[in-house]
């Protein structure tokens, strides 16, 4: 499979605990997105990478919130002491240097209880 | 403030019913207009990139148009497998090439 590959794409755990996403984008692809989608809404932009330096974040992005990209490959996006506000789909994306669509992975769903 | 609303926000159709999704936009530079399918519970996948008033794109029974103000995806002779969510975007010229802003969406049902 040579798409946007995303695990857990399911997870569910307690309020207050950490979690941990991972993202490995269509290789070459040296942009990278995350975005966020609650239900009914389009998703919300949270960062953006491009190689391995995260050029922007969306105020969504709480301290609670990190991202990051070493090595300019996979990315992963980690929440500490979540809140039941932050259950959600998690999308990650990538594309190329040129051209400004985006390829969007499965998603993890995040369930907080 | 950059704005994507969608209408309707849900529309059925039965198979072979030609109708089209509204999507209308505000924003202060558009670098790009996009739109998704979107499947329950999966991604949204990539249809088609708009860049300027008066352009179109075409694939199997889905064609969209742009104005200055809004895009149409219009939709001809739908089939059940049609049905899905579509999701417009738009790209700020004063916003990274990757912060797009997206619409509610419009969820499709194709009856056969």
């Amino acid at each position: 499979d040579t798409g946007v590959s995303q695990n857990p794409r399911h997870k569910i755990t307690k309020r207050g605990q950490n979690v941990t996403f991972r993202c490995d984008p269509i290789s070459e692809h040296n942009r990278l997105y995350w975005y966020r989608q609650t239900l009914g809404q389009g998703p919300e932009f949270l960062t953006y990478f491009q190689n391995e330096a995260q050029l922007e974040k969306s105020r969504l992005l709480s301290d609670r919130f990190s991202a990051e990209r070493p090595k300019g490959s996979f990315s992963t996006l980690e929440i500490q002491r979540t809140e039941q506000g932050d259950s959600a789909m998690y999308l990650c994306a990538s594309s190329p240097g040129t051209g400004g669509f985006a390829f969007f992975g499965q998603g993890t769903r995040l369930t907080v209880v | 403030e950059d704005q994507v609303t969608q209408s309707p926000e849900a529309l059925r159709l039965q198979e072979g019913e030609s109708s089209s999704l509204n999507c209308s936009y505000t924003v202060s530079g558009l670098r790009g207009l996009f739109w998704y399918r979107q499947d329950p519970g999966k991604g949204p996948e990539f249809l088609f990139t708009l860049y300027s008033a008066g352009e179109e794109k075409e694939k199997e029974r889905l064609k969209a148009t742009l104005t200055k103000k809004e895009s149409f995806l219009h939709i001809t002779a739908p089939k059940p497998e049609d049905s899905a969510t579509y999701l417009c975007a738009v790209q700020d010229e004063r916003r990274s090439q990757g912060n797009l802003i997206f619409g509610k969406g419009t969820k499709l049902s194709v009856k056969p």
